[in-house]
């Protein structure tokens, strides 16, 4: 099956550090999702990115879909406390969103 | 305004024991979802729904049923069957096959 690579596993900043976070594929898809996890609920998505090379913003967020549809990545500027959270990856794939892969998330902690 | 509403947010229950987590939503989605979170294990699913009186398995459904009688309506239960039930339960719904996943705020359940 499709794998989906997520890193880092965790991410320990200081408040108003710059973050990055990637995920890579084994296959190529056409649709790459990021959504967030505030301890104890439900994600949210965050962006949507459906063309590759396709570069979006989103408040401090900025993603991209990268030019060989095998990756993405999310930056996050000038964080703040309630960054915190995990940040997972996920691939939307033909077909239905039954097949929907995610990766296993970066758990971001900013110190105040 | 509309969102997906899952209750109860801790559930406790006895080893042997049949347990049903409520999940439903207002946005008018067709497809409605069902995952197991676990620690470091990212998001897996257990039953999907495409539309109303239709429900398929997903990778982990064993020791699990759903139902789909209304189309705002998708409950989960989790049998004496399933192994290993303490998790994190997250509904999810989509507009159509092919969109992005919108998740309700999850059911942490413990069994002991």
């Amino acid at each position: 099956g499709q794998q989906l690579n997520q890193s880092p596993q965790s991410m320990f900043i200081q408040e108003g550090e710059d973050v990055s976070m990637n995920c890579t594929s084994s296959s190529i898809f056409n649709t790459w999702l990021w959504y967030k996890q505030d301890p104890g609920e439900g994600p949210v998505l965050l962006i949507a990115l459906y063309k590759a090379g396709e570069l979006t913003s989103n408040g401090r967020l900025t993603a991209q879909f990268g030019t060989t549809r095998k990756d993405s990545f999310l930056n996050i500027s000038a964080s703040i406390p309630s960054d915190v959270g995990i940040y997972f990856c996920a691939e939307l794939p033909q077909g239905g969103s039954e097949k929907l892969v995610f990766g296993k998330g970066t758990k971001l902690t900013v110190n105040p | 305004d509309g969102g997906i509403t899952q209750s109860p947010k801790y559930l406790f229950r006895k080893e042997g024991q049949n347990v049903t987590l409520s999940c439903e939503q207002n946005l008018n989605h067709d497809a409605m979802y069902w995952y197991r979170q676990d620690p470091g294990q990212g998001l897996r699913l257990i039953y999907y729904s495409q539309i109303v009186n239709d429900f398929q398995k997903g990778d982990i459904a064993e020791g699990y049923s759903v139902s789909r009688e209304k189309k705002e309506s998708f409950p989960l239960t989790v049998t004496s069957a399933q192994k290993n039930p303490t998790a994190f339960y997250l509904c999810a719904s989509s507009g159509d096959w092919n969109s992005p996943l919108h998740f309700g705020n999850g059911t942490r359940l413990t069994v002991t």
